[in-house]
């Protein structure tokens, strides 16, 4: 399978635990984004990386959030002292941008579950 | 801030009709605007839309965008119970950096026998 894959796909932690989720991007796409979708609602723009440098962060994401994508490949999005307000779908997408519009190709997600 | 409304929220209809989805939106420098269709998983692809009166047709399904009014419309012939899914609509502003997509609630479409 050649299309964006996360991992794990769910995930169910006691608040105040730490979680990481990974993404790993279709190979040859230079921008990785990560999203939250919470129950009845789109997908929430949380960060995006060029390559390996983190260019934008949403008001969303807290000082408990981190993302990296050390070397232009996977990506991570750790969340510290967990919320229960955090329980959400994580998404992941990727997509090859030289320049105009692009086309995000979306991961399966990561469940969150913090009980 | 940008804003992306959907209509209906949701819709139950019968297999072989037609249905109608909508999506109006307000934002800053618009770039495109883009159909997905997301099932009990990630949002998957359907169309992209930059300019006004262009239909993009694949197989039952088109879309249509008008920037003058702000909205565009997707269109699905025949529905199948294959379709039921939630449609979402995004629009994207152009910041001259990355697309950072700002989503509606979607459709949730329901295809019965």
């Amino acid at each position: 399978d050649t299309g964006v894959s996360q991992d794990p796909r769910h995930k169910i932690t006691k608040r105040g635990q730490n979680v990481t989720f990974r993404c790993d991007p279709i190979s040859e796409h230079n921008r990785l984004y990560w999203y939250r979708q919470t129950l009845g609602q789109g997908p929430e723009f949380l960060t995006y990386f060029q390559n390996e440098a983190q260019l934008e962060k949403s008001r969303l994401l807290s000082d408990r959030f981190s993302a990296e994508r050390p070397k232009g490949s996977f990506s991570t999005l750790e969340i510290q002292r967990t919320e229960q307000g955090d329980s959400a779908m994580y998404l992941c997408a990727s997509s090859f941008v030289a320049g105009g519009p692009d086309e995000q190709f979306f991961g399966p997600g990561t469940r969150l579950t913090v009980l | 801030e940008d804003k992306v409304v959907q209509s209906p929220l949701s819709l139950v209809v019968h297999e072989g009709d037609t249905v109608t989805l909508n999506c109006s939106y307000e934002v800053t420098n618009f770039r495109s605007l883009l159909w997905y269709k997301q099932e009990k998983k990630a949002p998957t692809f359907l169309f992209m839309l930059t300019s006004s009166g262009i239909e993009k047709k694949s197989g039952r399904l088109s879309s249509i965008l008008d920037k003058k009014e702000l909205f565009s419309i997707l269109n699905i012939t025949a529905t199948q119970t294959g379709d039921s899914a939630i449609y979402l609509c995004a629009v994207d502003r152009n910041t001259g950096t990355a697309s950072k997509l700002t989503f509606g609630t979607g459709t949730r479409l329901q295809v019965t026998l």
